[in-house]
């Protein structure tokens, strides 16, 4: 299974953007790349996937680099409910999601 | 209910007892996962099911781990002689479709503490 790597942790100010990057240099050309995040004592919540071109929803929006080998995503305006554990994740067609350690965002007021 | 569901939400069990856990995914999906999350770690995978069909089970870590999913809906994973290793978060997920690319769907996990 491909791997991602991301930063341990960052921090944020309240109502400003974040940019959570990702690493993922063994990218194959199926798949496809999954960001969720996972509040405390919750499970991992869908925030947001795609293939090559940038995406946005409700959410957030996915940048991803034209050689598909990282991407970003981004927080348009960070509130304290934003900060959670957010994880990178490279997922095949109807495969399964391998996690990694994630990236734990903290948002100060 | 609209979401994935699974209890108990917290079991505390004695060294050697067996536990089941169960998973009742969203209605029609026909991809479910288990996962077990330690304590200050990413969640990893367990097993897959496609309805009734175990297709991987790589994950189980032991052979005291089971799960299965005979009418291809609700799900159980069992634990048998558990042991203090294996106090964890166990996640279910599922999905629509067996290929597809989209979001998979979290329960809130059962919490098993192990004495």
């Amino acid at each position: 299974d491909a791997k991602t790597t991301q930063p341990n942790s960052m921090e944020s100010n309240e109502e400003e953007p974040v940019h959570l990057p990702c690493n993922h240099s063994t990218i194959s050309g199926t798949d496809y790349i999954h960001w969720y995040r996972q509040l405390p004592s919750q499970g991992p919540e869908y925030v947001i996937h795609g293939l090559t071109s940038n995406v946005n929803n409700r959410m957030a929006s996915l940048a991803i680099a034209e050689d598909r080998k990282s991407s970003t995503l981004i927080l348009h305006r960070a509130t304290l409910r934003d900060a959670a554990v957010y994880y990178c994740i490279l997922r095949d067609q109807g495969g399964k999601l391998i996690f990694g350690q994630g990236t734990e965002l903290s948002v100060k007021p | 209910g609209a979401g994935v569901s699974q209890s108990p939400r917290y079991k505390v069990a004695k060294r050697g007892q067996d536990v089941a856990l169960r998973c009742d995914p969203i209605s029609g999906h026909v991809s479910l996962f288990w996962y077990q999350q330690a304590l200050g770690q990413g969640p990893e995978f367990l097993t897959y099911f496609q309805n009734e069909a175990q297709l991987d089970k790589s994950g189980l870590p032991s052979d005291r781990f089971f799960a299965e999913r005979p009418e291809g809906s609700v799900s159980t994973l069992k634990i048998q002689r558990t042991q203090q290793e294996d106090s964890a978060v166990y996640l279910c997920a599922s999905s629509l479709t067996a290929f597809d690319t989209g979001e998979l769907f979290f329960g809130e996990g059962s919490r098993l503490t192990v004495l």
